[in-house]
């Protein structure tokens, strides 16, 4: 099993419509969680931290499954500036390393 | 302010070529890293200097030489390279290297051996 598995898609959504990505992690001891958002050509960004349950803001709320060892990144009301790569991040340890998914690819279309 | 800059944006090098590519954050963060992306893959992790010591190398051949002269600034010196060493290089830093610590990227920089 991969460290973090992130579906690639793409997934192509209209203008408006919800979509959720889910991602699963190995090391049921990890603590904290990443999403990054990386647009074409360009560097990833954070979107959102969960370190709990759970995180919103704004139209994104992160959803974290310790039991299932999974985390949800839900986006409500997708605007075409939302096409972008979401990547799955957990640090491996305190070491600094982060273990990134391969990425799931968004487009919204009008 | 959360910046990391990086130079050059774009750099084309020969495979005898000697390079260095540089990266600078003013956040007072003690922890820097290296990572390469090739097209639509996640970043790979090179280095990681934690209070200006390498922490970790991520058995990165030894054409790449990584250098932290000081805690705002961290280069990658690059000699020999291969064609398939082309890639975006990312630099990235974290207040420490903490595994709740946010990691801030630079915006790159684009990397292409002839």
């Amino acid at each position: 099993r991969k460290e973090v598995e992130q579906d690639p898609g793409p997934f192509n959504v209209p203008e408006g419509a919800t979509v959720a990505f889910n991602c699963t992690y190995s090391n049921s001891a990890s603590q904290s969680f990443f999403w990054y958002r990386q647009d074409c050509r360009k560097e990833p960004k954070l979107l959102m931290s969960v370190y709990s349950s759970g995180n919103e803001d704004g139209r994104f709320t992160a959803q974290l499954n310790r039991a299932s060892q999974y985390i949800s990144l839900l986006i409500r009301d997708s605007k075409l500036s939302d096409s972008a790569t979401y990547l799955c991040v957990v640090p491996s340890s305190n070491t600094g390393k982060l273990i990134f998914g391969q990425g799931t690819t968004l487009q919204v279309k009008p | 302010d959360t910046e990391v800059t990086q130079t050059p944006k774009h750099l084309v090098m020969g495979m005898t070529n000697k390079k260095s590519l540089k990266c600078e954050q003013h956040m007072g963060h003690r922890a820097m890293y290296w990572y390469k992306q090739k097209a639509k893959k996640p970043p790979e992790l090179m280095f990681v200097y934690s209070y200006e010591k390498l922490s970790i190398n991520e058995s990165v051949p030894s054409r790449f030489s990584p250098e932290c002269p000081n805690s705002s600034l961290l280069n990658l010196h690059l000699h020999a390279l291969q064609p398939e060493d082309s890639a975006l290089y990312l630099c990235a830093s974290s207040r420490t290297s903490g595994s709740q610590e946010t990691q801030y990227f630079g915006p790159g920089t684009r990397l292409l051996v002839l």
